[in-house]
């Protein structure tokens, strides 16, 4: 059975720092990109970042460049996102999601049950 | 960057009805679009992709349409476990996937 399962979220004050995790199991982590998405409180649906498999090629969305990093450890079936100079506006439920390609097809398959965080003095 | 316009913003109707939800993209991007039901303090799911293949598993009262700028999602048979708000998310301008603003549905 596949699983992702998010970690690391919690309360933080504005420029601060927090680094999420998210577990996968049930498939080969390797083989998969692996994305960020968020969703703030009652809000929708909003793309952060992605990693292509070996960790070598990285996007963020305009929102976020140049304050978080996605990363990732193949070895330990773990994807990350570093967060630091966090806003208020960050304030959100932070999901993990495979990435499925089939030619020029993409959609994401797996999702993990999110953690919040929350940036708040 | 590509934006994705969905209509309605909510909606609501009764059990066995037939439910439309349109997501319009601000440039063609040829049936490059998924859907996705997420239901409340759930992750989203997969219901569409490639504008109107069913992912396997779902029930064939959810189908989908378009191609260019213009797409549809209907739920022929609307049923209380629908109950869901349901997103629109483009993949023409890799590597972003941007997310339609969401169209949630409830029952009459």
């Amino acid at each position: 059975e596949v699983q992702l399962v998010e970690s690391g979220g919690g309360l933080v004050q504005p420029g601060g720092s927090l680094r999420l995790s998210c577990a996968a199991s049930g498939f080969t982590f390797s083989s998969y990109w692996m994305h960020w998405v968020r969703q703030a409180p009652g809000k929708g649906l909003v793309w952060v970042s992605r990693i292509n498999s070996d960790g070598s090629s990285t996007s963020y969305a305009d929102s976020v460049k140049g304050r978080f990093t996605i990363s990732r450890d193949n070895a330990k079936n773990t994807l990350y996102l570093q967060m630091n100079s966090l806003r208020a506006e960050d304030t959100a439920v932070y999901y993990c999601a495979t990435e499925r390609k089939l030619w020029s097809t993409r959609y994401f398959d797996y999702w993990g049950q999110g953690t919040l965080v929350t940036v708040s003095s | 960057d590509i934006q994705m316009t969905q209509s309605p913003s909510s909606l609501s109707a009764s059990v066995g009805d037939r439910v439309t939800i349109t997501c319009q993209a601000s440039q063609d991007i040829s049936n490059y679009l998924n859907w996705y039901q997420q239901k409340p303090g759930k992750a989203p799911k997969l219901l569409i992709y490639d504008a109107s293949n069913l992912e396997t598993g779902v029930p064939s009262r959810f189908s989908g349409s378009g191609s260019g700028t213009d797409f549809t999602f209907t739920i022929s048979s609307l049923q209380p476990e629908d109950i869901a708000t349901y997103y629109c998310q483009q993949y023409d301008n890799l590597p972003s996937f941007t997310f339609g603003g969401g169209t949630k549905v409830e029952i009459k």
